[in-house]
């Protein structure tokens, strides 16, 4: 079975400045996707980057990157000058290949992030 | 990616009543998902809708208490049975959509069992 975690429940940041979210994931799958997924007060489930396990290079969107370490099975999330609208609870996710089977998410427990004027 | 709508968005339910949750997606997926988050918890796989057959439930969830349907690949229903306080939460529905790599959620059903 698959295991996420993130070891940070709370983290806040200053208006423009970065700030990095852990998450370690625990497999024996080989080929699987990572996720983050932001989760404002609305409670919508926004996806906010997606890394596929085959790729080295790591995914980038606009202000979010991440650092994806297959071997240490590590996938941190970068925010780069955060905004007053990031603030949200932010959850890892694994999901196996499609070719796996069965492919529903697994998710860390989240970390709550807060980003201050 | 796909579009999800979930109907309704909130209820307020008596203990001993049931409801039920509807997800419909704007395009055809394989694959269809039910999720429950508890207060200030995690999101929980509540089954697995399977297309013309029975959920797949997982560990701590029966049919009798969440009955769900798939009538179809665009559409999947999740009922509350014989609720109690302790099954107020969010309830998320999910679809795997495009190139079946991502799952994208509806805007959840916040149930509260009074």
């Amino acid at each position: 079975a698959q295991t996420v975690t993130q070891s940070q429940p709370e983290m806040s940041v200053q208006e423009a400045e970065t700030v990095t979210l852990s998450c370690t994931y625990d497999t024996s799958e080989n080929n699987y996707y990572l996720f983050w997924y932001k989760q404002p007060p609305s409670r919508q489930m926004i996806l906010v980057i997606r890394q596929e396990a085959y790729k080295q290079q790591n995914a980038t969107e606009n202000r979010f990157s991440v650092n994806f370490q297959k071997a240490a099975k590590s996938f941190s999330l970068k925010i780069s000058d955060s905004q007053l609208g990031d603030t949200a609870m932010y959850f890892c996710a694994f999901m196996k290949h499609w070719r796996s089977g069965n492919t529903p998410l697994v998710f860390g427990k989240g970390t709550r992030l807060s980003v201050i004027a | 990616s796909a579009v999800i709508s979930q109907k309704p968005s909130r209820d307020i339910c008596q203990r001993g009543t049931s409801l039920t949750i509807q997800c419909q997606v704007d395009s055809q997926v394989t694959m269809m998902f039910w999720y429950r988050q508890q207060p200030g918890q995690s999101l929980t796989l509540i089954a697995t809708a399977n297309q013309g057959s029975e959920a797949t439930y997982e560990s701590g969830f029966v049919i009798d208490k969440f009955p769900i349907s798939r009538p179809n690949l665009t559409f999947s229903t999740l009922t509350v049975s014989n609720m109690s306080p302790e099954d107020s939460s969010i309830y998320l529905c999910s679809a795997l959509g495009g190139a079946i790599d991502t799952q994208y959620f509806g805007p959840g059903t916040r149930l509260t069992v009074l």
